[in-house]
């Protein structure tokens, strides 16, 4: 157990509907991470937030947005679905800043299915 | 940002030495290299990480010649519990913020 935690866990809606991934970072880490891994495009770093505010946007569609709380944990908001939107979407936290040198931790993901 | 490849899949077998290699030829000057595994249906986990010549831990060694465009991780003894995808991770923190380029993964897989 990494000690970041998802939800929901399964995710399935239609076609331009939106919805919202949740993710709480381990205690005491102050950065969180977003990536989507789909078959075609493996692993690809979507945003990062640290400690309230955005540090860093990676491939990022502008039907996706995310934002951090107060108390630290995330949501990742998606719009407009499409179906190439279908993949695993994880959330990763870290202590420090920089998710090329500190370890991220990875949660379990949300598996969202656009019919 | 670093373009990452790797071995699609490898095979072996019990108590074997396994290395994947993962090709970063655009890594920059700031940039660590991460590995991670992941099993089906589970998150990525830490296995190590480095930024140059060789890095050692309890599971695993991870190899990075000088000129840092290619890392290898090394996997000593595997066993069947090891079958799972390697990732690479190439990035680093700048005042742009995270350059984060996952590589394409590699599937290990370990029979007896």
């Amino acid at each position: 157990d990494s000690g970041v935690t998802q939800t929901p866990k399964h995710l399935i809606t239609a076609t331009g509907q939106r919805v919202t991934l949740r993710c709480s970072p381990r205690s005491g880490d102050l950065s969180v991470y977003w990536y989507q891994q789909s078959l075609d495009q493996g692993l690809q770093f979507l945003i990062q937030y640290y400690n309230g505010e955005e540090r860093a946007k990676g491939n990022i569609l502008e039907r996706f947005s995310a934002q951090q709380f107060p108390d630290l944990h995330s949501e990742l908001n998606l719009s407009s679905l499409e179906l190439g939107d279908s993949a695993l979407y994880f959330c990763a936290s870290s202590v420090g800043t920089s998710g090329g040198d500190n370890e991220q931790f990875f949660g379990p993901g949300t598996r969202l299915t656009v019919l | 940002l670093a373009k990452t490849t790797q071995p699609i899949s490898m095979d072996s077998y019990e108590g074997q030495e396994v290395n994947i290699t993962c090709s970063h030829n655009n890594i920059a000057t700031n940039d660590y290299i991460t590995w991670y595994q992941q099993f089906p249906s589970q998150g990525p986990r830490f296995i190590i990480q480095g930024y140059k010549t060789k890095v050692t831990n309890e599971v695993a060694s991870l190899f990075i010649p000088a000129d840092r465009k290619s890392s290898t991780l090394s996997l000593p003894r595997v066993s069947l519990s090891d079958t799972a995808v390697y990732y690479c991770l190439v990035g680093s923190y700048t005042g742009g913020g995270n350059k984060l380029t996952f590589g394409t993964g590699t599937q290990l897989k370990v029979e007896l």
